[in-house]
């Protein structure tokens, strides 16, 4: 089946700091979608992509779907304690949805 | 209400045993999921089932059988249970096949011992 090749695996940064991280595949998804999962949580969507190209926001967050339809990034500005947890990016087609190994993000105060 | 519940949160069983895990969805949603988490975090799906048909079997051991009563619920039942069961384990739906986001449950913590 498709693989997600998500980066990077974590992440240790200062509160403030921006955060990029990105999903790459070999194959074409219709969607992209990037959640967050805190301990003890199922993952929580962010953002989701339907179109090639599209750039899309949720507060300090950012998303974008690649034009080749085989990647996707996610941007998080000035980020906060409350942004620690795991970021995992999603791609979907038709039933079968799968997601990256997930990036594990710690913010310092 | 809650959107995707799943009981119970923890299971703690020896091997050899057969449990049950349950899902339920007040969203509407027509397609449900039951995806694996490993203590490394790679989340795998395991199963769909769309309207009582299953969509997506993977390679998922034949001990593993989803159970769907009516489109808002999709159990998983477990038998002979194996110390590589361990994991956690989400149940999720979505709406409309295709594009729709998956919106999930809070796991299922199993523990084989």
């Amino acid at each position: 089946g498709q693989q997600l090749n998500q980066s990077p695996q974590s992440m240790f940064i200062q509160e403030g700091e921006d955060v990029s991280m990105n999903c790459t595949s070999s194959s074409i998804f219709n969607t992209w979608l990037w959640y967050k999962q805190e301990p003890g949580e199922g993952p929580v969507l962010l953002i989701a992509l339907y179109k090639a190209g599209e750039l899309t926001s949720n507060g300090r967050l950012t998303a974008q779907f690649g034009i080749t339809r085989k990647d996707s990034f996610l941007n998080i500005s000035a980020s906060i304690p409350s942004d620690v947890g795991i970021y995992f990016c999603a791609g979907r087609v038709n039933n079968d949805m799968r997601f990256g190994a997930g990036t594990r993000l710690t913010v310092k105060p | 209400d809650t959107a995707v519940s799943q009981t119970p949160k923890y299971l703690v069983t020896q091997m050899g045993n057969d449990k049950s895990i349950k899902c339920e969805q007040n969203l509407g949603h027509d397609t449900m999921y039951w995806y694996k988490q490993d203590s490394k975090k790679f989340l795998k799906i395991m199963f769909s089932y769309n309207n009582k048909e299953l969509i997506i079997n993977e390679t998922v051991p034949n001990r593993f059988s989803p159970k769907s009563p009516d489109k808002a619920h999709l159990n998983l039942h477990i038998n002979s249970l194996e110390l590589g069961d361990s994991a956690v384990y989400f149940c999720a739906s979505s709406q409309v096949a295709g594009y729709s986001p998956l919106h999930f449950g809070n796991g299922t913590r199993l523990t084989v011992t």
